[in-house]
């Protein structure tokens, strides 16, 4: 079976930083992808990493540590339209390309003034 | 436009009846999904198609049915909706063949339907 966790909620202030965990137990791993979802809208994709260690991408970065089913989302300089809910999503499979994603339930994070 | 769009966009319905909700892509992709989202559950995977002539059941497919018309387009059914069925649904596409194996879903607006 597939398990992913995170958190359900965030709060952090406006300017600072916040970091979302992500947890993972799969059947194989070919890569861990970060989206963001404002409400009723689409999941749009923000991050990818397949390999251990640190992914920046401007003001965000994402990070992998294999063995130990671990990610995390890191979101710097909070604006208040990063206020959204972030979802992990792990492609498993022994075999790369050959399963869809598995998400977990997201985390909603609220940027206060 | 869009590189993946959804008809209708929301939809309200009565138990019993049959629906289809519709997903075509300009993405040239050939991988298409179905995901349901309930609040507090996420997303959801009720069936996949890596290409035409592939059908896959995903986590929670019974009451659903799809049909892949062409590599473009991909449709789900509800053969008798019932109000449980009640979600915000979404189509993704995929590429197979991404560089580096990275093969990111892209997600299309999403459909909202209620089922009375």
């Amino acid at each position: 079976g597939q398990n992913i966790d995170q958190p359900t909620e965030m709060t952090a202030t406006e300017g600072a930083i916040v970091q979302i965990n992500c947890t993972y137990q799969t059947s194989g791993f070919n890569g861990l992808f970060w989206y963001q979802q404002h409400a009723g809208e689409a999941p749009t994709f923000l991050s990818y990493n397949v390999l251990d260690g640190l992914e920046e991408k401007g003001r965000f970065s994402s990070f992998l540590s294999r063995s130990k089913g671990y990610s995390y989302l890191l979101l710097k300089e909070l604006q208040m339209k990063d206020s959204a809910s972030y979802l992990c999503a792990v492609r498993g499979g022994i075999i790369s390309g050959n399963t869809p994603l598995v998400f977990g339930k997201g985390t909603r994070l609220s940027v206060i003034a | 436009d869009a590189d993946v769009t959804q008809t209708p966009r929301n939809r309200i319905t009565k138990t019993g009846k049959r629906i289809m909700l519709e997903c075509s892509q300009t993405k040239g992709h050939d991988r298409m999904y179905w995901y349901r989202q309930d609040p507090g559950l996420g997303l959801r995977l009720i069936y996949y198609s890596f290409d035409v002539k592939d059908i896959n059941k995903g986590e929670i497919s019974d009451g659903y049915s799809v049909s892949r018309q062409a590599q473009a387009k991909f449709s789900l059914s509800l053969e008798s909706a019932i109000p449980n069925q009640t979600a915000l649904y979404f189509c993704a596409t995929s590429d197979s063949a991404s560089q580096g194996g990275q093969e990111t879903q892209y997600f299309g607006p999403g459909t909202r339907l209620l089922v009375l």
